[in-house]
């Protein structure tokens, strides 16, 4: 069964500063998806950014990019310019395509406090 | 369209009642999920319809019984239920059963008494 791992409870940054979230995970699949996802205070959940194990590019959405590791099973997101409204609990997840349906495995989570 | 509505808000209910929660998609979305997710913890998958059959049932407690009427309709009829199923249930959908990203909807916090 597939894991993911999300060391840091909580982090803590200043506007404009950049800081990284890890994510590690477990799998034997060659092809998956990752993906981070963004859970504000009593908001809705959205996807920040979602990573193909088959490319090798790094995705990028505006600030935020990753750094995908797939032979040390690793994903972490980085946040660049960090805004007041990036505070919000973020979620890493992983999805094998081959089960045929789309079952996300979430981490536990890290908690972002950006502050002024 | 690209929202995933869910009614009520907040809902309270002792372990006697029966109450139901909606959730509605416009996307024209074929897939639709029911999650679990309790304080600070991350979501738990319930159940998985795609093309409006049950695809994935996660060893829920029949208590929770989901029903998908329409493609764009999902149920979960709540009955008999614990203090303990308190928690915040998402609805999600996405595009098909295959790699598309999941779209959520607000959620129902639900409180049980």
């Amino acid at each position: 069964a597939q894991t993911v791992t999300q060391s840091q409870p909580e982090m803590s940054v200043q506007e404009a500063e950049t800081v990284t979230l890890s994510c590690t995970y477990d799998t034997s699949e060659n092809n998956y998806y990752l993906f981070w996802y963004k859970q504000p205070p009593s908001r809705q959940m959205i996807l920040v950014i979602r990573q193909e194990a088959y490319k090798q590019q790094n995705a990028t959405e505006n600030r935020f990019s990753v750094n995908f590791q797939k032979a040390a099973k690793s994903f972490s997101l980085k946040i660049s310019d960090s805004q007041l409204g990036d505070t919000a609990m973020y979620f890493c997840a992983f999805m094998n395509p081959n089960t045929g349906f789309q079952k996300l495995v979430f981490g536990t989570g890290t908690r972002l406090l950006v502050s002024p | 369209d690209t929202e995933v509505t869910q009614t009520p808000k907040h809902l309270v209910m002792g372990m006697t009642n029966k109450k139901s929660l909606k959730c509605e998609q416009h996307m024209g979305h074929r897939a639709m999920y029911w999650y679990k997710q309790k304080a600070k913890k991350p979501p738990e998958l319930m159940f998985v319809y795609s093309y409006e059959k049950l695809s994935i049932n996660e060893s829920v407690p029949s208590r929770f019984s989901p029903e998908c009427p329409n493609s764009s309709l999902l149920n979960l009829h709540l009955h008999a239920l614990q203090p303990e199923d308190s928690a915040l249930y998402l609805c999600a959908s996405s595009q098909d059963s295959s790699r598309n990203e999941q779209f959520f909807g607000p959620g129902t916090r639900l409180t049980v008494l």
